[in-house]
């Protein structure tokens, strides 16, 4: 089963900034089968990105994917007040375990 | 508008059983796979099952493995995940989505397996 690391576990950083947030899979993530997700408290999951780089309907610019292989990256280039949440990244290429990882919190430092 | 709504979770004794469902609208539904994701309290997400649009392919997490049945019924939009045996680790918010990757989720619905 691939595993998947992210890191940092929590990133703190002021509005306005740029976050940089990892994911890194154990063997590769086949097709780019890679998907990002923002989870605010009391809420369920919103996509983000799939296919490792595709934003999904309705997401702002700001936010990208990128990477491919073993080494994928959300990029926020402008945090904005509304961003500060958990971000997970999930593989789903192949057959499953449709593995999560962790989750990142980025925090209002 | 898409909307799923998960329905039937609640409190339950360890070893016991419940079925949760989930009504899916404002879709076709039969031309999506659709999962099941949990997530403890204070915890990550964790997926746990999936099933393909016409149910030829189904697949669970090894923790769930022979105690929890995901099945669906196209004709009523439904999907539906039969949990057996459960365990105090089981507790957790279940999450219906539609995917992968999972572009719509359902609000959640808390299973809580305590004595």
């Amino acid at each position: 089963d691939i595993v998947l690391t992210q890191s940092p576990g929590t990133l703190s950083l002021s509005p306005g900034a740029r976050a940089t947030l990892s994911c890194r899979a154990s063997q590769s993530v086949s097709s780019s089968y890679l998907a990002w997700y923002q989870q605010k408290p009391g809420q369920a999951p919103r996509l983000l990105i799939y296919g490792a780089s595709s934003r999904a309907t309705g997401i702002p610019d700001r936010f990208s994917g990128s990477g491919s292989g073993t080494d994928f990256s959300l990029t926020i280039s402008r945090l904005e007040p509304e961003d500060f949440a958990v971000y997970y990244c999930q593989q789903y290429g192949g057959s499953p375990p449709f593995t999560f990882g962790q989750g990142t919190k980025l925090e209002i430092k | 508008e898409v909307q799923l709504v998960e329905s039937g979770g609640g409190l339950v004794q360890p070893g016991g059983s419940l079925r949760l469902s989930c009504a899916a609208s404002g879709f076709t539904f039969s031309s999506y796979s659709m999962n099941w994701v949990r997530q403890a309290p204070g915890k990550g997400l964790e997926w746990v099952s999936s099933i393909s649009s016409s149910s030829n392919y189904i697949y669970y997490a090894d923790s769930v493995k022979g105690r929890f049945t995901i099945s669906r019924d196209n004709a009523k939009n439904s999907l539906f995940l039969q949990m057996n045996s459960l365990r105090v680790e089981d507790t957790a918010v279940y999450y219906c989505a539609r995917g992968p990757p999972n572009d719509f989720w359902g609000q959640g619905i808390l299973v809580t397996v305590s004595s």
